[in-house]
């Protein structure tokens, strides 16, 4: 059975940092290109950023391109969300997301993580 | 970047009704076209995939069809448990663009 659990969200100050995580388990990771999809309260679903199997490509929403960087860990299945400069549109429940198959595009998302959320506010 | 726009916004219906909604692209995104399912305070899930592949699971009254820039979504007789926004999404190249949703509620 495929598991995600984020973790790490919180209260942040503007212009803060957080760093999310997502521990992936039931399937073989490293075969698998990862997404983040974030949804403010009340608000609809935004597709933040996605990474390769490998980790060689990273793809990011213009919203978010230069604050975040998605990176993995295939020998922890572990995926990583650096979130910088923190704005308060940040505000969100982000969710980690699997592809369904082993190209990075081409594959909608048949697992999600339960989410995690991030307040952004001084 | 291509935009995603849905049709209706928000719908109630009885139940037993036929459901259609509506999600286009700007530009052609050939079938790369997914539909998810998220009910209050739950987690998205996958229904649709590749406009009219049913996701593994999903009730048979859930249907999608489409290519290039029209698609649509139906539920043939809409159940209480099908109380959800709808999400289209278009998945052939980055940005991953969701549709804004569509709220779907019993009369």
């Amino acid at each position: 059975e495929v598991r995600l659990v984020e973790s790490g969200g919180g209260l942040v100050q503007p212009g803060g940092s957080l760093r999310l995580s997502c521990a992936a388990s039931g399937f073989t990771f490293s075969s698998y290109a990862m997404n983040w999809v974030r949804q403010a309260p009340g608000k609809g679903l935004e597709w933040v950023s996605t990474i390769s199997g490998s980790g060689g490509g990273t793809y990011y929403a213009d919203s978010v391109k230069g604050r975040f960087t998605f990176s993995r860990d295939n020998s922890k299945n572990t995926l990583y969300l650096q979130m910088n400069s923190l704005r308060a549109d940040d505000t969100a429940v982000y969710y980690c997301a699997k592809g369904s198959a082993a190209t990075t595009f081409r594959t909608p998302f048949d697992s999600w993580g339960q989410g995690t959320l991030v307040t952004v506010s001084s | 970047d291509i935009q995603m726009t849905q049709s209706p916004s928000s719908l109630s219906t009885s139940v037993g009704d036929r459901v259609t909604i509506t999600c286009r692209a700007s530009q052609g995104i050939s079938n790369y076209l997914a539909w998810y399912q998220q009910k209050p305070g739950k987690v998205p899930n996958l229904l649709i995939y590749a406009a009219s592949t049913l996701q593994s699971g999903v009730p048979s009254r859930f249907s999608g069809s489409g290519s290039g820039t029209d698609f649509t979504l139906t539920i043939s007789s809409l159940q209480p448990e099908d109380v959800a926004t709808y999400y289209c999404q278009k998945y052939n190249s980055a940005p991953l663009t969701f549709g804004p949703g569509t709220k779907v509620d019993i009369k």
